[in-house]
């Protein structure tokens, strides 16, 4: 199917794993992006990458990994969970970057217990 | 501070009714900035997205304005739908080297039979 898809939808984790949250899309889209949203704030950028193997801290960085060995992909990984990381997990991606429509998967809800 | 403040912070309404919701912003330099519509458990889905030169933008019963003057933007929802419930959400794009996107927190809209 044509899009952008993440997986798993729920995940329940606990404190100290390691977790990772998949991305794929389907369009050769250029630029991926993963935010996460809590209540109060705005959606906050974690990572983004320009291109396969290219990528670049956003605002909230610590605490994660993000690796695009392959322009479809882009794995989030958390090295060990916290309970701060519970929070909801959105993956995006667009053509051209930051003037360009972006498009976002459905959303990971992640709990660290 | 780069902000994006969106009123009012939610609104119900009776479908068939009009409403429009405002979004005034720091962010400088412009580059451009975007409404998205979430539904509660979705991705956030673009409505519009307008530059700097552009007044007025719609999207079937969505309008967008845009006044980079004042800073302020608004988006007019007609003929309301049941299905127009969902969370608001204003976007602005900084003009720098990663186009940063700065979140509003969006205006949750609940529209009753």
């Amino acid at each position: 199917d044509a899009g952008i898809t993440q997986s798993p939808r729920y995940k329940i984790t606990e404190t100290g794993r390691q977790v990772t949250l998949m991305c794929h899309q389907t369009w050769s889209h250029s630029y991926m992006f993963w935010y996460r949203q809590d209540l109060g704030h705005g959606l906050r950028l974690i990572y983004y990458s320009a291109a396969a193997d290219i990528t670049d801290k956003g605002e909230v960085p610590d605490g994660y990994v993000v690796s695009r060995s392959k322009t479809e992909n882009f794995p989030l990984t958390l090295e060990s969970a916290t309970r701060s990381q519970t929070s909801v997990y959105f993956c995006a991606s667009s053509d051209l970057g930051g003037n360009t429509e972006a498009f976002f998967g459905q959303g990971t809800r992640l709990t660290v217990v | 501070k780069n902000q994006v403040e969106q009123s009012p912070q939610s609104l119900i309404i009776l479908e068939g009714k009009n409403c429009t919701l405002q979004c005034n912003y720091t962010v400088s330099p412009f580059s451009n900035l975007r409404w998205y519509k979430q539904d509660t458990g979705r991705g956030p889905v673009s409505l519009t997205i307008m530059t700097f030169s552009e007044n007025t933008k719609s999207n079937g019963r969505y309008t967008a304005t845009l006044d980079a003057d004042t800073k302020q933007s608004s988006l007019h929802i007609t003929a309301s739908q049941l299905s127009d419930s969902a969370s608001y959400i204003c976007v602005v794009s900084a003009k720098s080297g990663d186009r940063k996107l700065i979140w509003g927190l969006g205006t949750s809209l609940g529209v009753n039979p």
